[in-house]
């Protein structure tokens, strides 16, 4: 399977801080999502990066991509209350069919 | 529109009702695929159409289960004699095409059987 791991599976941080959370997958890769979800609410696209790109950057958010050993991080710095949600990666292959794994919760408190 | 709508926001369904879960995808976007999510899990993927063609349905957990999308724009799951265990959201996202971009998904059904 192509179903991203990631790690931790809760993080507890104040606000300000950095948080990190990593993904691991098994296969080859067409490109690496990274999604927010709030409670009850469904999954917002964070970044994407794809198998020849190393890192990318979005505002506060960076992504890094080790294909060698199939492993994805996201880092979201200055950490704020409002970033309190489940993170999850998603893994797209050949079939371009997402693929998810049980996520991340991370608490940011104020 | 300008984003994945998903109706109805929540369903109740006693155990043996038929269920049908609609998604209105984002105007011009020719894939869309169904998502099951448990309970502080991922979601799981059900089954993924192109325009109006059904090309992946291998996540479907059993044959009460049944996906439509017959204008190649509208979706509808279905699911026959509901069970305690489709107790689920369900999710639903849209893309442009394959490997263009991201998905954008709706907010969800939140199916519960009693």
């Amino acid at each position: 399977s192509q179903q991203g791991e990631e790690d931790p599976q809760a993080l507890s941080i104040q606000e300000g801080e950095n948080a990190t959370m990593n993904c691991s997958y098994k296969t080859s890769i067409n490109n690496l999502q990274w999604y927010r979800q709030n409670s009850g609410r469904g999954l917002v696209h964070l970044i994407l990066i794809r198998s020849n790109e190393r890192e990318k950057h979005s505002g506060r958010l960076r992504v890094t991509l080790d294909t060698s050993k199939k492993s994805s991080s996201l880092l979201i710095t200055a950490s704020r209350a409002a970033d309190t949600a489940s993170y999850f990666c998603a893994v797209v292959g050949g079939s371009y069919i997402p693929t998810f794994g049980r996520g991340t919760s991370l608490i940011v408190h104020p | 529109g300008a984003g994945v709508s998903q109706s109805p926001r929540y369903k109740v369904a006693k155990r043996g009702q038929d269920v049908a879960l609609r998604c209105d995808p984002i105007s011009g976007h020719v894939s869309l695929f169904w998502y099951q999510q448990a309970l502080g899990q991922g979601p799981e993927f059900l089954t993924y159409f192109q325009n109006e063609a059904q090309l992946d349905k291998s996540g479907l957990p059993s044959d009460r289960f049944f996906a439509e999308r017959p204008e190649g724009s509208v979706s509808t799951l279905k699911i026959q004699r509901t069970q305690q265990e489709d107790s689920a959201v369900y999710l639903c996202a849209s893309s442009l095409g394959r490997g263009q971009g991201g998905y954008t998904f709706g907010s969800g059904t939140r199916l519960t059987v009693v």
